[in-house]
């Protein structure tokens, strides 16, 4: 049972590279979403997604574009790194509401921007 | 975005003894979710609280949602070491869309 599985686990970019954090799920959960968890903080919201070809911003969209062509993937692209970037990102999965609430996450990919 | 108030930020206990965590919103939340989180790891989802006034335990963890709608409650008993970890809250405010903000944690050091 793989879960969530997001690429990769680590990486460094400087300021103006552009990348994309994968996200896969194979659970068949409509529901994805991206988080980044700040040293010491919380998790803040950046986008959603409530199905295939349907996102939406978070609390913290700034920065991001995502994109959800199928049910399994929500890639979260960053254009032009920032050092106010850097932080933990995490993809979770959910079923729609009328079931189980809770977020199956991934184990987060650690992006420093320098 | 919502603020959820979550206490206290860090603590550091003796293996065995038990630990209370709160968490508190300005908002009503109709979900609590309570996590926890391992380094390096993604959190993981340890209890649901669906209706105020709900007490839900999960082997030594048990959780309350409170009766106003704006706080809920992690109590875990006779701590051990592998509880070792920060443990967030989530509250979500229209079951209508599983959306949901997190607390900023507390994190939980135990002593063998």
């Amino acid at each position: 049972n793989a879960g969530v599985t997001q690429t990769p686990k680590f990486r460094i970019l400087k300021i103006g590279q552009s990348m994309t954090l994968q996200c896969t799920q194979d659970m068949n959960h409509n529901y994805m979403y991206w988080y980044r968890q700040d040293p010491g903080m919380g998790l803040k919201l950046i986008y959603y997604s409530v199905g295939a070809g349907i996102t939406d911003k978070g609390e913290v969209p700034n920065g991001y574009n995502v994109s959800r062509s199928t049910t399994e993937d929500f890639p979260l692209r960053l254009e032009l790194a920032a050092p106010s970037q850097t932080s933990v990102y995490f993809c979770a999965s959910s079923p729609p509401p009328d079931r189980n609430y809770g977020y199956t996450f991934g184990s987060g990919t650690r992006l420093t921007v320098v | 975005g919502q603020q959820l108030n979550q206490s206290p930020q860090s603590m550091f206990i003796q293996e065995g003894e038990d630990v209370s965590m709160n968490c508190t919103s300005s908002s009503i939340f109709n979900t609590w979710l309570w996590y926890k989180q391992d380094p390096g790891e993604g959190p993981v989802l340890l209890i649901a609280l669906y209706k105020a006034g709900e007490l839900t335990s999960n082997g030594r963890l048990t959780a309350q949602f409170g009766i106003t709608r704006k706080d809920s409650f992690l109590n875990i008993s006779a701590s051990i070491p592998s509880d070792v970890g920060i443990y967030f809250c989530a509250g979500q405010l229209d079951s209508n869309f599983n959306k949901f903000y997190f607390g900023s944690g507390t994190k939980l050091n135990v002593k063998p």
